[in-house]
């Protein structure tokens, strides 16, 4: 099965700090990357996502660093707000279907 | 407003009952997805269909069926073969510009299934 290693499980940020948050994937084949936010009780939404030919895309607080040769792409939170505290997936594919990570559920602090 | 509408919001089964989720989008797209969270993991796929009248299974899909007799609706049946079937069921949906393509998944606000 193809996977999606995500890291770490859980993270704990203060107010204005930098939250970040990786994954690493196997398929090569890959080429699509988005990330997901979820809050309890409420499906996962599209936050930012990044095509493999692209190393960098920033959408505001949020910026997906890509490493196509390490095959790994992280997500980073600028100035991380107590709103932000959520569970955070990345997911990857390279059809029509998606692998999920296993989730890293945010808190930031006030 | 367009989006994905999941009911029930909460559904309680008994051994041996089959129970079915609902899934209804307004977003004219062709692909649907059912995915079954949880805690501690991430999302996993039960079905998926492209399009009307087909659909292939995901990673999990023993103890659940599918049907897709409308572009709009893609329930999903959780049967008394399921053991464990207790988790947040989540349903999206994607349009599809080309075999292979990727499009964003919208997903609706879950059915939480629980046994009695």
């Amino acid at each position: 099965q193809q996977q999606v290693k995500q890291s770490p499980q859980s993270l704990i940020v203060q107010k204005g700090g930098i939250s970040i948050i990786n994954c690493a994937y196997e398929n090569t084949a890959f080429d699509y990357f988005p990330w997901y936010q979820q809050f309890p009780g409420k499906g996962p939404a599209l936050l930012i996502a990044i095509r493999p030919d692209v190393s960098e895309k920033k959408e505001g607080r949020f910026t997906i660093s890509f490493n196509k040769s390490a095959k790994q792409f992280s997500l980073h939170i600028m100035d991380s707000q107590p709103g932000d505290s959520a569970t955070y997936f990345c997911a990857a594919s390279g059809g029509s279907r998606l692998t999920f990570g296993e989730g890293t559920q945010l808190t930031v602090n006030p | 407003d367009g989006g994905i509408t999941q009911s029930p919001k909460y559904l309680f089964r008994k051994e041996g009952q089959n129970v079915t989720l609902s899934c209804e989008q307004n977003l004219n797209h062709d692909a649907m997805y059912w995915y079954r969270q949880d805690p501690g993991q991430g999302l996993r796929l039960i079905y998926y269909s492209q399009i009307v009248n087909d659909f292939q299974k995901g990673d999990i899909a023993e103890g659940y069926s599918v049907s897709r007799e409308k572009k709009e609706s893609f329930p999903l049946t959780v049967t008394s073969a399921q053991k464990n079937p207790t988790a947040f069921y989540l349903c999206a949906s994607s349009t599809t510009t080309g075999l292979g393509s990727n499009q964003p998944q919208h997903f609706g606000d879950g059915t939480r299934l629980s046994i009695l």
